[in-house]
């Protein structure tokens, strides 16, 4: 099983600082077809499903801020907040694609709070 | 505005089988795509249960495998989920959503509001 890993499982941070989430998968999600990590990003607030913020692990989904920002590649990945807004208290969530057999898993999450 | 719309007891007894149905409005689910359901126990992650493509076929997490029946009607633009032999583990809210193609990585980019499903006698 691929597993996903995120970490800090908690972090507190200031308003107008950056945010620094990691994701660590147990094997490539970088798929040399395409040339396409499927690594996507998720914010959830409470009491709400979750919403895409990045996919393909660095292209932001439509309407999404552009003070969140996503990189890496193979295994490891990035999720950044810029300038931490209120409005962005959450947990962050990770989430991966395999092929074989198709399916997908999440990392445990991120809990974003404002220091 | 594609929107998804869970439903079914909020209450199932161990070792019964839960029963849930999605409704989609705003697309017809046989026109493309893979619907999905995913669920999260209280206080907890995301786990994927399994998704249904619209042809038809069916995609499991291999650790609900056994347990698991996912299915479509296109004439009601719906698809349910059953899962067999609950246990107070199963107890979780319970999400569909739509999931995108593969070459996007098949995340999912509408979800319903979710529904806490409880096991309990």
């Amino acid at each position: 099983d691929i597993v996903m890993t995120q970490s800090p499982d908690s972090l507190a941070v200031s308003l107008g600082e950056r945010a620094t989430i990691n994701c660590k998968s147990s094997q490539s999600v970088l798929y040399s077809s395409n040339n396409k990590n499927y690594l996507t990003w998720y914010q959830q607030k409470p009491g709400q499903p979750p919403k895409v913020l990045i996919y393909w692990a660095s292209t932001r989904e439509s309407g999404v801020p552009d003070r969140f920002s996503g990189s890496g590649s193979g295994t490891d990945f990035t999720l950044t907040i810029s300038s931490l807004q209120a409005e962005d208290v959450a947990v962050y969530y990770c989430q991966q694609y395999y092929s074989t057999p198709p399916g997908y898993t999440f990392g445990q999450g991120t809990k974003l709070e404002i220091k | 505005q594609v929107q998804l719309q869970e439903s079914g007891p909020g209450l199932v007894k161990p070792s019964e089988t839960l029963s849930l149905t999605c409704a989609v409005s705003g697309y017809s689910i046989s026109s493309d795509y893979y619907w999905g359901w995913i669920r999260q126990p209280p206080g907890k992650g995301l786990e994927w249960i399994g998704t249904i493509y619209h042809t038809g076929s069916t995609f499991y997490n291999p650790s609900l495998k056994s347990r698991v029946t996912i299915s479509v009607d296109t004439s009601k633009n719906h698809f349910s989920l059953k899962l067999s032999s609950v246990t107070a583990a199963d107890t979780a809210v319970y999400y569909c959503a739509r999931e995108t193609g593969v070459v996007y990585g098949r995340f999912a980019d509408y979800w319903g509001q979710g529904t806490l499903v409880t096991v309990s006698s």
